[in-house]
């Protein structure tokens, strides 16, 4: 069963610190990562896709990469704000299966 | 675009009732897809239409829940009857080469 993982649960850090959010996965046959944010209340918002053929992507403060080999991906954010505190979701796709992780709840304090 | 458009909102019903969703995908993209989230499962995937075809529905709970995509521009999902379990939020979402677009959401209570 391919199942994606997201630690920690959740993270509380300090405004202006780097920050890296860790999703791993159990298939490496993927054909995509992306990372999402979820805001309380609301949707998700597509941040960074990651198309298998591919290593990393990068939007403004946030850097994703993808080590298909090891079956992991990293959301680094840069300079954090207070306005980066949300739930952070990654999910991977193959041709049959999109699967999601339970996702990461940042909290970045002022 | 306005974006992937759900309706409606919210919505409180006993149960027993019928409930229908809707969405109305980002024009020009291919795949549709619907979602429940609830704080204890996660993010699950219901079902997912490719050019208004339904693709894999495994992910649907019961034969009380199913979906339709009678055309490009508009989906429903339906759950006949309720049950009080039903309760968590419901996403459409849609997508062109992969990248998925989620709408706001419809949240359901079933008492």
């Amino acid at each position: 069963k391919q199942e994606v993982t997201q630690i920690p649960a959740a993270l509380s850090v300090p405004e202006g610190e780097n920050l890296v959010l860790n999703c791993s996965f159990t298939d490496s046959a993927i054909y995509n990562l992306q990372w999402f944010r979820q805001d309380p209340g609301k949707g998700l918002t597509s941040l960074l896709l990651i198309q298998s053929s591919q290593r990393e992507q990068t939007s403004g403060r946030l850097n994703a990469s993808l080590d298909k080999s090891s079956g992991r991906s990293t959301l680094y954010i840069a300079a954090s704000q207070p306005g980066d505190s949300a739930t952070y979701l990654c999910a991977f796709d193959r041709d049959d299966k999109i699967i999601f992780g339970k996702g990461t709840r940042l909290h970045i304090l002022p | 675009d306005a974006g992937v458009i759900q309706s409606p909102r919210h919505e409180v019903t006993e149960m027993g009732q019928e409930v229908t969703l809707r969405c109305k995908p980002i024009s020009g993209h291919d795949y549709l897809f619907w979602y429940r989230q609830t704080m204890m499962r996660g993010l699950e995937l219901l079902i997912y239409f490719n050019n208004n075809v339904p693709i894999d529905d495994s992910g649907m709970p019961e034969d009380r829940f199913s979906a339709k995509m009678p055309n490009a521009s508009f989906s429903t999902l339906k759950i006949q009857p309720s049950e009080p379990r039903d309760s968590a939020v419901y996403f459409c979402a849609s997508s062109y080469l992969r990248e998925q677009y989620f709408g706001p959401g419809t949240r359901l209570t079933v008492t």
